[in-house]
């Protein structure tokens, strides 16, 4: 099976726009999870999809929102970008307990 | 607070060295996962345990959940450069269905 997969890689964003990320999860893998990754705050978790819904959400401000796709495809969005969102950000799904990452997309704004 | 902890956060010793880690809860989890990270990439899956008391091996690294599954460690032996990264324990505790990462152990080793 192909694992999960996370477009783009890497994005430059200005302050104060928006950005969308893309998440494919394993094949037959319901559930999308989404974290945040910096230095100094380790890994949070943004939320997470089930067939559909947010089953999970983590303690993010409302800029922070994702979807799901009856494929399973998942994206996450942030809008008006601030400074502090540069951070690796990790997709994940999940069968039932075990959850596999993907690469990663880099974001950095400036 | 965060619901897994782990210890130490920091870890650098010389190559051959042997070394644990901890993964504490006052949760009980119906299993817990160890994974790998490196700079830049997505955490790598190690291993699940699910058993509590269960001991499972990988290579040069030995992974154990206690008894009462509040709790996991992973020994490495006769540690390599090549097992230079961020550890991160997590699992879904059995009161929800949500995924909880530890802290992580920085785990440096000098060539």
């Amino acid at each position: 099976k192909a694992g999960v997969t996370q477009t783009p890689r890497y994005l430059i964003k200005t302050r104060g726009q928006q950005v969308t990320l893309s998440c494919s999860p394993i094949s037959g893998h319901r559930s999308v999870s989404w974290y945040q990754q910096t230095p100094g705050q380790g890994l949070q978790f943004l939320f997470e999809y089930f067939s559909e819904t947010q089953r999970n959400k983590g303690n993010f401000p409302g800029r922070f929102s994702g979807r799901q796709f009856s494929n399973s495809r998942s994206e996450m969005n942030v809008s008006t970008l601030e400074l502090g969102d540069s951070a690796l950000y990790l997709c994940a799904s999940r069968d039932s307990y075990e959850q596999y990452f993907g690469p990663g997309t880099r974001l950095t704004v400036t | 607070t965060q619901l897994l902890e782990q210890s130490p956060q920091f870890l650098s010793i010389q190559e051959g060295e042997n070394l644990t880690v901890y993964c504490n809860s006052s949760s009980v989890f119906s299993s817990l996962q160890w994974y790998r990270q490196e700079p830049g990439e997505g955490p790598v899956l190690l291993v699940t345990v699910v058993t509590g008391g269960e001991v499972k091996k990988l290579k040069r690294l030995t992974f154990q959940f206690g008894d009462a599954r509040k709790d996991s460690s992973l020994h490495i032996t006769a540690a390599q450069p090549g097992d230079t990264g961020l550890y991160l324990c997590a699992g879904v505790p059995n009161t929800g269905n949500q995924f909880y990462f530890g802290t992580g152990t920085s785990l440096t080793v000098i060539p």
